[in-house]
């Protein structure tokens, strides 16, 4: 089946830190694909729609300047924590899908920890 | 705003009984529903899918029924095993876009 890769799984960084998460759709080329927030014992909240070749969709009070989305390729989007800070300390992830009518796809996530 | 609920934190079951998970939605521009399973350190995977078009879906073990007019799903698990041991998640897509609205999961265990 339909398989997304998600890197790194684990980061712990300091304050200030630039953070890069990569999301790869790797049997299946992605247009779209969805970067996810969870914190504890809450759901996930989508934060932006990747689109590959054009500006990402963000969703209200996600900041696009703080969490920017490179959609490069049809099967890697990246997403980059700028000069993170505690508060970004979360669950990230990405999912994807071969098409709209299929399921969404997801990646391991990542556990980002910022000290 | 919370637009899918999962009202059940937790729910424990004996082997070989049913599981029953609940998830309720208030956006009636939902069409499309998902449960997902998700162990920890790990991605949520798919599990089983219902359109509107539809009240119920079946796979295996797995059941999902769909009431639209009480905007309310549920998955059931018969019998259930303790490899099911879990979070579920319900998710929900509008019939315009392809974003998923999440609930917050219910931890199931299945006591041997």
């Amino acid at each position: 089946g339909a398989v997304v890769s998600q890197h790194p799984s684990r980061v712990i960084c300091k304050s200030g830190t630039s953070v890069k998460i990569e999301c790869r759709s790797l049997d299946f080329q992605a247009t779209t694909m969805f970067w996810y927030r969870q914190f504890p014992k809450q759901s996930l909240m989508l934060m932006a729609t990747s689109n590959e070749g054009s500006k990402a969709t963000y969703e209200q009070g996600v900041e696009k300047d703080k969490f920017l989305i490179n959609h490069a390729s049809l099967t890697l989007s990246t997403l980059t924590v700028t000069s993170a800070h505690p508060e970004d300390s979360s669950f990230y992830i990405c999912s994807a899908s071969p098409d709209s009518n299929q399921p969404q796809h997801f990646g391991d996530g990542t556990r980002l920890s910022i000290l | 705003d919370q637009q899918v609920k999962q009202n059940s934190p937790s729910l424990s079951v004996q082997e070989g009984r049913i599981s029953i998970l609940n998830c309720d939605y208030t956006n009636s521009m939902f069409d499309y529903f998902l449960w997902y399973k998700k162990y920890p350190a790990e991605g949520p995977t798919f599990l089983i899918s219902i359109s509107s078009i539809k009240d119920k879906n079946e796979d295996g073990r797995f059941t999902v029924f769909l009431n639209k007019s009480a905007k309310h799903l549920s998955l059931h698990i018969v019998p259930s095993q303790p490899g099911d041991s879990a979070v579920y998640f319900c998710a929900a897509r509008p019939n315009t876009g392809n974003q998923f609205y999440f609930g917050t999961g219910t931890s199931l265990t299945v006591i041997p």
